[in-house]
């Protein structure tokens, strides 16, 4: 089976940096994946991890350890438009194509 | 079309009815998955297909649920005698699949069941 494990929630200021972390025991590993997703809305892609260290994408970054079991997704310049539920999945082996979500860390952001 | 689509955007149904939930993918993508996420918590995978083979149907909560895929690219999810316990936002994703395996979702379909 595999488990993930996120913050709840978490509230940053308005041109600030935040970093939500994510956690993972999995019985196997395939890549790890961030989505973004406004209250009533789709999820949407942000990143996608295979392999160990930073992937940055414009104000995004998403870091990833497979020997921990830990992932974070950072947010630069913060706007008030983040403010949305950020999901962290794992795409394990042995599960075909299926992901496994946690249960997103909502982030509020402040003026 | 450019997304996923999802219809009907909203259901309220009567415990006891029977409710059809319909996906219609990005244009050529092979895969297709049903998640079901409840208030305040992360999607959970329901089913998954592979053109008209359902490959994975491990998530699906009960033998109430039904999910088809006939042609390959239409996907309709059924749930029979619905219980209070099925409210949820139902989410359809889909993928290119062979090796592109970026997923994108429609908007879901918000059932509530009274």
């Amino acid at each position: 089976g595999q488990n993930i494990d996120q913050p709840t929630e978490m509230t940053a200021t308005e041109g600030a940096i935040v970093q939500i972390n994510c956690t993972y025991q999995t019985s196997g590993f395939n890549g790890l994946f961030w989505y973004q997703q406004h209250a009533g809305e789709a999820p949407t892609f942000l990143s996608y991890n295979v392999l160990d260290g930073l992937e940055e994408k414009g104000r995004f970054s998403s870091f990833l350890s497979r020997s921990k079991g830990y992932s974070y997704l950072l947010l630069k310049e913060l706007q008030m438009k983040d403010s949305a539920s950020y999901l962290c999945a794992v795409w394990g082996k042995g599960s075909g194509d299926k992901l496994t979500f946690g249960t997103g860390t909502r982030l509020a952001v402040r003026p | 079309g450019a997304g996923v689509s999802q219809s009907p955007r909203y259901k309220v149904a009567k415990r006891g009815q029977d409710v059809a939930l319909r996906c219609d993918p990005i244009s050529g993508h092979v895969s297709l998955f049903w998640y079901q996420q409840a208030l305040g918590q992360g999607p959970e995978f329901l089913t998954y297909f592979q053109n008209e083979a359902q490959l994975d149907k491990s998530g699906l909560p009960s033998d109430r649920f039904f999910a088809e895929r006939p042609e390959g690219s239409v996907s309709t999810l059924k749930i029979q005698r619905t219980q209070q316990e099925d409210s949820a936002v139902y989410l359809c994703a889909s993928s290119l699949g062979q090796g592109n395996y970026e997923q994108y979702f429609g908007p879901g379909t918000r059932l509530t069941v009274t």
